[in-house]
């Protein structure tokens, strides 16, 4: 069956440190991965947008990777910082015209 | 949220009542998406519409219908055939591209049954 594993237990790390989230993915070959945060009872919002092609992105503390043959993206947060605790959503392209997007992993930063 | 209104911020539904959810975009996107988040889980598609006048069906449309009359509104109708309303009810808007569009959500719109 095609899923899309997030770590459904919440990530917690000290400030200042580096987390790491992790998307996998079965039986998609998806072009692109995009990965969203969202806080407690408001919508997604967009962080960044990796293409197959792209081994890595890059935005100001933040780091995606995304490797197609392990079928898996890694989300980077450095010197994290508890304003960063929230839901980190992956979403990938599965053939259609339209997002399908994993369940998240809660990230807690501690000060 | 910024472009994206969804009302209302609650919403409560008597059994067997269809009641509609609204949204409406000033970004001038073409494609909008409804999804379905229930607690601790990710989001589900209900319905999505490329372009004007025609939407397609996601991976739980059943119970749920929609409209596209306007490229700015996508109003979600939740039947009562849907036997379990109750969740957080998210529209987004973003390129007709697919998946490479970003796209941006609304605040949300959170369904509870009487």
């Amino acid at each position: 069956s095609q899923k899309i594993e997030q770590n459904s237990e919440a990530l917690n790390i000290q400030e200042g440190k580096t987390a790491t989230l992790t998307c996998n993915y079965t039986n998609y070959s998806p072009a692109y991965l995009q990965w969203y945060r969202q806080d407690p009872g408001r919508g997604p919002v967009f962080l960044l947008l990796i293409r197959e092609n792209e081994k890595e992105k890059r935005k100001e503390r933040l780091k995606v990777t995304f490797d197609t043959t392990l079928k898996q993206s890694l989300f980077h947060i450095t010197a994290s910082q508890p304003a960063d605790s929230a839901t980190y959503l992956c979403a990938l392209d599965t053939g259609r015209r339209a997002l399908t997007f994993g369940s998240g992993t809660r990230l807690q930063v501690q000060p | 949220d910024g472009g994206i209104t969804q009302s209302p911020k609650y919403l409560f539904r008597k059994e067997g009542q269809n009641v509609t959810l609204s949204c409406e975009q000033n970004l001038n996107h073409d494609a909008m998406y409804w999804y379905r988040q229930d607690p601790g889980q990710g989001l589900r598609l209900i319905y999505y519409s490329q372009i004007v006048n025609d939407f397609q069906k996601g991976d739980i449309a059943e119970g749920y219908s929609v409209s596209r009359e306007k490229k700015e509104s996508f109003p979600l109708t939740v039947t009562s055939a849907q036997k379990n309303p109750t969740a957080f009810y998210l529209c987004a808007a973003g390129g007709s591209g697919g998946p490479q569009e970003t796209q941006y959500f609304g605040p949300g719109t959170r369904l509870l049954v009487l």
